[in-house]
């Protein structure tokens, strides 16, 4: 079945760092891919989305670009700030089928 | 401002006893959905709703029940069947079924003590 594997955390950073998260998929359709963003005894928030290959979603400095040929759909933010600390999900949808989501991934960035 | 609400934030629980989580939204979304976290993992669908006085189980719905008498609303109760109800649940809407994009509320922590 339709599913994503994310890089198990926690991740921990000092602030102005070099974020990458990994998340690979593996669907039988062309899913859409998503990242969603989960502050702290707050709901999931989209991120960013992309929904067909080479596609590059991005918002708040954060990047992730649809790889079909390596099933990734990996994320990256150049400088992380302590704000940025939060868990993040990796997501899948193909037309017509439910959502799919990671474990989760926590980050944490230090001072 | 337009967005999902629900409540009640924490909610704790006898052993034995159903509870009703709140969901609303004023997004005019058609789809709604519920899922249930539990620490370090993803979210797992619980039912979802294509329509006023439709809806469907997901993944995990035995000891769960939903109705969807408007369209707003989305009311989950957890019922005594459910064997391990303390989790961190869920609502999400998108504007149907098949849009790609679901918007969440800011959940609900269920402890049952």
């Amino acid at each position: 079945g339709d599913s994503v594997t994310q890089m198990e955390g926690p991740v921990t950073l000092s602030e102005e760092a070099f974020l990458t998260i990994n998340c690979t998929y593996t669907a039988t359709g062309y899913p859409s891919l998503f990242w969603y963003v989960q502050y702290p005894g707050e709901g999931l928030q989209l991120l960013l989305k992309a929904t067909k290959a080479d596609d590059k979603g991005s918002n708040k400095g954060f990047e992730a670009t649809y790889r079909k040929e390596t099933t990734s759909f990996h994320l990256e933010k150049g400088s992380v700030q302590v704000s940025d600390s939060a868990v993040y999900f990796c997501a899948l949808r193909v037309v017509n089928n439910d959502m799919r989501f990671g474990a989760g991934t926590r980050l944490t960035v230090k001072p | 401002d337009g967005g999902i609400t629900q409540s009640p934030k924490y909610l704790f629980r006898k052993e034995g006893q159903n509870v009703t989580l709140s969901c609303e939204q004023n997004l005019n979304h058609d789809a709604m959905y519920w899922y249930r976290q539990d620490p370090g993992q993803g979210l797992r669908l619980i039912y979802y709703s294509q329509i006023v006085n439709d809806f469907q189980k997901g993944d995990i719905a035995e000891g769960y029940s939903v109705s969807r008498e408007k369209k707003e609303s989305f009311p989950l109760t957890v019922t005594s069947a459910q064997k391990n109800p303390t989790a961190f649940y869920l609502c999400a809407s998108s504007i149907v079924l098949t849009t790609d994009t679901q918007y969440f509320g800011p959940g609900t922590r269920l402890t049952v003590l």
